[in-house]
């Protein structure tokens, strides 16, 4: 089954500090990779994606991700946290197959502590 | 990018009755879909809006219950049938231009059933 895990429910980083929410995926085919933030009462909002070349992608307010294949990992990070960033960031997958649709991680809750 | 938006925000209903839930975009897009996101979980997608066609429902979603129309490329309904208090969750539409495009979403719809 296709299936794309982020293994950390939350994270809870002091504001200035580099943060990394961590995403693996079970997805047949070199899927195409997402990242999404969802603020309270609010739909998603799309990050950034991978889908093809460099394996670090850069997107919106400061957010990266690093693609690995080997390890199947396509883990989000910041340089320096802002306690803005605190909400729910999910993980998704899009197989090749020309469907478009997505295979979503069960969500991490980052917090920023001031 | 699309802005999405949908009707109702949201409704508290009684059981055995249905609801539709309306999903609009300000720009054309090739792919709409529907999701349901139970409180504090990941999302589920429920089926692929077809355009002048039926629906293509993902696995344990049938039509009957969660029948859905998409008569143009910005526009689509999704009805909850019949419904329970399982059925009580945040439904979400999106759109998107096409394979590996990003996906833009709605506020979400929350339904309550009593």
């Amino acid at each position: 089954a296709q299936s794309v895990a982020q293994p950390e429910d939350q994270v809870n980083v002091a504001e200035g500090n580099p943060l990394t929410v961590k995403c693996t995926y079970s997805v047949s085919g070199n899927p195409y990779l997402f990242w999404y933030v969802q603020y309270p009462n609010r739909g998603l909002q799309f990050l950034l994606k991978y889908i093809t070349g460099d394996n670090l992608v850069k997107g919106s307010y400061g957010f990266e991700a690093e693609f690995n294949k080997s390890q199947t990992s396509f883990h989000l990070k910041k340089p320096s946290a802002l306690v803005s960033d605190s909400a729910l960031y999910f993980c998704a997958a899009e197989p090749r197959t020309g469907a478009n649709n997505l295979f979503f991680g069960t969500g991490t809750r980052l917090t920023v502590i001031p | 990018s699309a802005v999405i938006s949908q009707k109702p925000s949201r409704d508290i209903c009684q059981r055995g009755t249905s609801l539709t839930i309306q999903c609009q975009v300000d720009s054309q897009v090739t792919m709409m879909f529907w999701y349901r996101q139970q409180p504090g979980q990941s999302l589920t997608l429920i089926a692929t809006a077809n355009q002048g066609s039926e629906a293509t429902y993902e696995s344990g979603f049938v039509i009957d219950k969660f029948p859905i129309s998409r008569p143009n490329l910005t526009f689509s309904t999704l009805t909850v049938s019949n419904m329970s208090p399982e059925d009580s969750s945040i439904y979400l539409c999106s759109g998107a231009g096409g394979p590996s495009y990003e996906q833009y979403f709605g506020p979400g719809t929350r339904l309550t059933v009593t």
